[in-house]
């Protein structure tokens, strides 16, 4: 692995399907992040991690949940997934808050 | 919140210049810039942490005015792989790191 890695690429979900997609990091990063991406909208924080054993919600974070249970992962789940959260999400880490980010390739995530 | 990015998007011919400003209604404690290609994830280009700071990087340079609550990229004499989206993102005090993403500047520059 080198630098940060997403997985799926892109899915495509039945509404009301439970789905994780995962986020890998092998720079030793202690912060980690979630973005969605939609078209017009920009990039906006869906859940964010400080350090391994915390998060916290950004902007967008109803319908979604995170852990971090140690320094390199950090998943993201849909409960119950609805077609609002069509979208590409980006998992992004840094070494520290406020510094620079990371991006990861992208997963396109497709609810019908 | 979420900053205001202008213009929306700018065509450019190779060697041309750009200006993109990013201007934020909040007090700022840092701005920073990322491209993004078509396809791809965005990618950093730079952080400026202080009022009235300004940075380069290659032909691309910014500023940042702290008392306006606004952050300037200048795209020097531009080159073909500048096309992308740019995006500011803004830290606000106390928001523990956190961006809050403008909606970007779509940047083509054509031959």
């Amino acid at each position: 692995i080198a630098g940060i890695t997403q997985a799926p690429t892109s899915q495509i979900l039945a509404a009301g399907r439970r789905m994780t997609l995962r986020c890998t990091q092998d720079m030793r990063h202690n912060a980690m992040y979630w973005y969605r991406q939609d078209l017009g909208l920009g990039l906006r924080l869906i859940h964010y991690s400080n350090t391994a054993g915390t998060t916290g919600k950004g902007e967008v974070p109803d319908g979604y949940s995170v852990s971090r249970a140690n320094t390199d992962d950090f998943p993201l789940t849909l409960a119950s997934a609805v077609p609002s959260q069509t979208s590409v999400y980006f998992c992004a880490s840094s070494g520290d808050m406020g510094h620079e980010q990371f991006f990861g390739p992208g997963t396109r995530l497709t609810v019908l | 919140q979420q900053p205001v990015q202008s213009p929306q998007a700018v065509i450019l011919r190779e060697g041309e210049d750009a200006v993109i400003n990013c201007s934020s209604s909040k007090a700022l404690y840092s701005v920073h810039w990322y491209r993004q290609k078509h396809g791809e994830a965005p990618v950093f280009l730079m952080i400026l942490l202080k009022g009235g700071e300004q940075k380069g990087h290659d032909k691309i340079s910014a500023s940042f005015n702290e008392k306006k609550q606004q952050s300037s990229l200048y795209l020097t004499a531009s080159q073909l792989s500048y096309s992308g989206t740019y995006f500011c993102g803004t830290e606000r005090g106390g928001s523990q790191g956190n961006l809050i993403f403008g909606k970007g500047t779509k940047l083509s520059v054509k031959p």
